[in-house]
């Protein structure tokens, strides 16, 4: 399977706990995009990358939320002192090509759950 | 916050109707995209019409764009039970570094029943 992929597929954990998402784009996509879906509502931007360059971060990207993206392949997005309004599904998408390509290809997501 | 409302909320019909969803959005946009999401396959990307055009198709799936309105359709005909999910609109912007930022609305629910 060379679609992207994300580990883990769900999470548990207890609030103040520090969480640790990780996302495989497709082999030599160069951007990557980080989403958060809570129930019932679409996806919400958190972050884009270019290669190792975070160019955009949203506002819902607080300063307990991390992402990096080390050597322009995968990614991770790190949550520090978890709270229960953390649960939520985080998405990855990652493009390929020439820039503005619009088509984002997106990984099953991990599933988290603060209690 | 969401850029797009869809509507319905949610969508019942027969195998073999056709099912019609709306979108609105707020601000002007570069394209708008079509997604779906089941538990099965995750979020997929159906189809783009740009901000000039005004009718696009691909295979059993219509959209049209009024940009006047900032409203968009997703037809659906000859719907199939596997077409069960939910539907969502998205808006992109473009960002630095030849990126774009999708903004989506908050779904419509559909479900075809045998």
């Amino acid at each position: 399977d060379t679609g992207v992929s994300q580990n883990p597929r769900h999470k548990i954990t207890k609030r103040g706990q520090n969480v640790t998402f990780r996302c495989d784009p497709i082999s030599e996509h160069n951007r990557l995009y980080w989403y958060r879906q809570t129930l019932g509502q679409g996806p919400e931007f958190l972050t884009y990358f270019q290669n190792e360059a975070q160019l955009e971060k949203s506002r819902l990207l607080s300063d307990r939320f991390s992402a990096e993206r080390p050597k322009g392949s995968f990614s991770t997005l790190e949550i520090q002192r978890t709270e229960q309004g953390d649960s939520a599904m985080y998405l990855c998408a990652s493009v390929g090509g020439a820039a503005f390509q619009e088509t984002q290809y997106f990984g099953p997501g991990t599933r988290l759950l603060v209690l | 916050s969401q850029q797009g409302e869809e509507d319905p909320q949610a969508l019942s019909i027969q195998e073999g109707e056709n099912a019609t969803m709306n979108c609105s959005y707020k601000t002007s946009i570069n394209n708008l995209q079509w997604y779906r999401q089941n538990s099965g396959r995750g979020l997929v990307h159906l189809i783009l019409i740009r901000s000039n055009e005004r009718e696009k198709h691909s295979g059993r799936l219509r959209v049209t764009l009024d940009t006047s309105k900032k409203s968009s359709s997703l037809l659906i005909t000859a719907s199939r039970a596997a077409d069960t999910a939910s539907y969502f609109c998205a808006t992109d912007l473009y960002l630095t570094g030849g990126g774009n930022k999708l903004t989506f609305g908050t779904g419509t629910q559909l479900k075809v029943e045998l």
